[in-house]
């Protein structure tokens, strides 16, 4: 099955400086890299994802970019803000749709 | 609806009894899936549903644990002699809408506490 490695664990950031997280995967099949947040007490919240066909996508401030030969695929965060502070999680997809998490990343934006 | 919903919120348990959970999947949705969050984060996949057949149960202990999606009925996953281990945090999502199938939105999930 795919194997999912997400770093770093946790990441301290100014207010304004930007935040990249990075995640591996194994599975050379899979074909969809979507990117959750959560916050404490809720549950993950899809905020950007990406196909295998592309080799980036931005929405505002948050970006992906994925680099299929190297099986990786990173988040980038520009301008960060105190309200992008939660818990981060890669997820590629593997056969029959199933999410496979990464550990997760504990983002901090001190003010 | 347009969000995922989740009942309950929480949910304590003995050791030993039933527990049980539902999701209502975001309307014309056809994909369910479950996972389950540990401590430090970690997810797990448990199954998913396309319609009300089971699409994927590779990752359901099958001794105790056991799930539905019945037309017109919330989909149910259910815990029979829960155990301490099955403490945790179940979430349910749903995709097959015009995103597509892969897309999956979640709900706000049910916290188990076993006891």
């Amino acid at each position: 099955g795919e194997n999912v490695e997400q770093h770093p664990s946790t990441l301290s950031v100014q207010e304004g400086d930007s935040a990249v997280i990075k995640c591996t995967y194994s599975d050379s099949a899979s074909n969809y890299f979507p990117w959750y947040k959560q916050e404490l007490g809720k549950g993950p919240q899809l905020i950007i994802d990406i196909r295998s066909n592309v080799g980036e996508k931005k929405d505002q401030r948050i970006a992906v970019t994925l680099n299929k030969t190297a099986k990786h695929f990173s988040l980038h965060i520009t301008e960060t803000q105190p309200e992008d502070s939660a818990v981060y999680f890669c997820a590629p997809v593997e056969y029959g749709n199933k999410l496979v998490f990464g550990a997760g990343t504990i983002l901090r934006v001190k003010s | 609806g347009e969000e995922v919903a989740q009942t309950p919120k929480h949910l304590v348990r003995g050791e030993g009894q039933k527990a049980k959970l539902y999701c209502a999947p975001i309307k014309g949705h056809s994909y369910v899936f479950w996972y389950q969050q540990v401590l430090k984060n970690e997810f797990k996949f448990l199954i998913s549903f396309q319609n009300e057949n089971v699409f994927d149960e590779t990752g359901m202990p099958k001794e105790r644990f056991s799930a539905k999606c019945l037309p017109n009925s919330p989909c149910s996953l259910e815990i029979q002699a829960t155990k301490l281990e099955d403490s945790a945090v179940y979430f349910c999502a749903s995709s097959g809408g015009v995103a597509g199938p892969f897309e999956q939105f979640f709900g706000p999930g049910t916290r188990l506490t076993v006891l």
